[in-house]
């Protein structure tokens, strides 16, 4: 089954520096790739999701990249705010084949 | 709001137990999947239903039942329950071959085991 690993486990930045989260995936089959923030004791909720027909994708100051060959797909974080920090998960899947597989997250900590 | 419902939003029950957790999917989405959060710990898959039918299984306890009716709604029991079951169960739905496979998840259930 599809295995998913997410690197760093934690991360620290400077407020208004550049944060990034990759992520690997070992089925290649898997051609769906979301990214989940999840704040404390919240809900994780959807924030840019990416197909395997395209190789990068933006919406204002968060972009994710994907790498078909290499299996790995990377969240970048503009501009980062203390609003930025919380949990991020990355997931993979394959489309209409209904199964996620989620990797163990990234503690994002933007420090003023 | 993500349109996912889950009731009871928070739990507090004994050892040996059992609870029920509900979740009534988005409008239209037929699959549901359920996963366990404890404290500081990645989201664990633990079952997958698609329209009625369950379609994948994850590290789920013999202790612990899912099953998702005829009106979508979904119900995860949870039996014989330890201290080690304390955490928040999440729900997720989505449309599951519509037109995406993006999953959103409800608020979820605490569950506390004293």
């Amino acid at each position: 089954g599809e295995n998913v690993e997410q690197h760093p486990s934690t991360l620290s930045v400077q407020e208004g520096d550049s944060a990034v989260i990759k992520c690997t995936y070992s089925d290649s089959a898997s051609n769906y790739f979301p990214w989940y923030k999840q704040e404390l004791g919240k809900r994780p909720q959807l924030i840019i999701d990416i197909r395997s027909n395209v190789g990068e994708k933006k919406d204002q100051r968060i972009a994710v990249t994907l790498n078909k060959t290499a299996k790995h797909f990377s969240l970048h974080i503009t501009e980062t705010q203390p609003e930025d920090s919380a949990v991020y998960f990355c997931a993979a899947s394959i489309e209409y084949g209904q199964n996620f597989v989620f990797g163990p997250g990234t503690r994002l900590s933007v420090l003023p | 709001d993500s349109g996912v419902t889950q009731t009871p939003k928070h739990l507090i029950t004994a050892t040996g137990q059992r609870v029920t957790l509900r979740c009534s999917p988005r409008s239209g989405d037929l699959s549901v999947y359920w996963y366990q959060q404890s404290l500081d710990q990645g989201l664990q898959f633990l079952i997958h239903y698609y329209n009625g039918e369950e379609r994948a299984k994850g590290n789920i306890l013999e202790r612990f039942s899912a099953q998702q009716f005829p009106d979508l709604h979904s119900e995860l029991n949870l039996s014989s329950l330890e201290l080690g079951d304390s955490a928040l169960y999440f729900c997720a739905s989505s449309a599951g071959g519509g037109d995406g496979n993006t999953i959103y998840f409800g608020e979820g259930s605490w569950l506390t085991v004293v």
